[in-house]
């Protein structure tokens, strides 16, 4: 099946610093999505994103779907932004089922 | 927030005793997930249906059964827990390959 692997693993910030999180997948999509779990354990949708760019707010995602890989920007990092954030995607064979990379956990210190 | 609810929130229960897990949507998408998160194994499909009584198998669905009568309901069934089925079970609804949205999901120990 397709394989998803999300890099940096762990990532720890200052508040209000930049940082950049990416996802790499082995076959074709027709979905990915970007995904955060606050520490409280839910998933909450970022972005539905299987090519192209998007923004929202201080999060902004861009897709290469040609080259295989998604990226994911924060911007002016915030402690409620801590987490782990997940790279799932479907794969072209897949019909719709979601496979998850295994997250990139992110620490923003005050 | 899509309207999805799962319940119990929480369970213990010990091994060779069978669960059911509910997931309840009021949104009306036609499927619906039941995934796994354990650690260092992000979260793992487990089953899946694309319509009432139409259900399908994920990467790890030994041990799980799941039945879908109503299209707002989706039951995940542990015929005999095991204490590797202890985990964090989430619910997911969507319309085909768009966004999925999840539920707060079920806390599981199996003693």
């Amino acid at each position: 099946g397709i394989q998803v692997e999300q890099s940096p693993p762990d990532l720890i910030l200052q508040e209000g610093a930049n940082s950049t999180l990416r996802c790499n997948f082995s076959d074709s999509v027709n979905n990915l999505q970007w995904f955060h779990q606050n520490p409280w354990g839910q998933l909450i949708n970022l972005f539905y994103i299987p090519s192209g760019t998007k923004q929202n707010g201080r999060l902004s995602a861009t897709t290469v779907a040609t080259e295989r890989y998604s990226l994911l920007y924060i911007s002016s990092s915030q402690t409620t932004d801590s987490g782990v954030y997940f790279c799932a995607v479907v794969g072209e064979t897949s019909g719709s089922r979601l496979t998850f990379g295994e997250g990139t956990q992110l620490t923003v210190n005050p | 927030d899509a309207g999805i609810t799962q319940s119990p929130r929480h369970k213990v229960t010990e091994t060779g005793t069978p669960v059911t897990l509910r997931c309840h949507q009021t949104e009306n998408h036609r499927y619906m997930y039941w995934y796994r998160q354990d650690p260092g194994h992000g979260l793992r499909l487990i089953h899946y249906s694309y319509g009432v009584k139409d259900t399908d198998k994920g990467e790890v669905s030994d041990g799980y059964s799941v039945s879908r009568s109503k299209t707002e309901d989706f039951l995940l069934t542990l015929e005999s827990a095991t204490s590797s089925q202890t985990s964090v079970y989430f619910c997911a609804i969507s319309e085909l390959s768009r966004t999925q949205y999840f539920g707060p999901g079920t806390r599981l120990l199996v003693l």
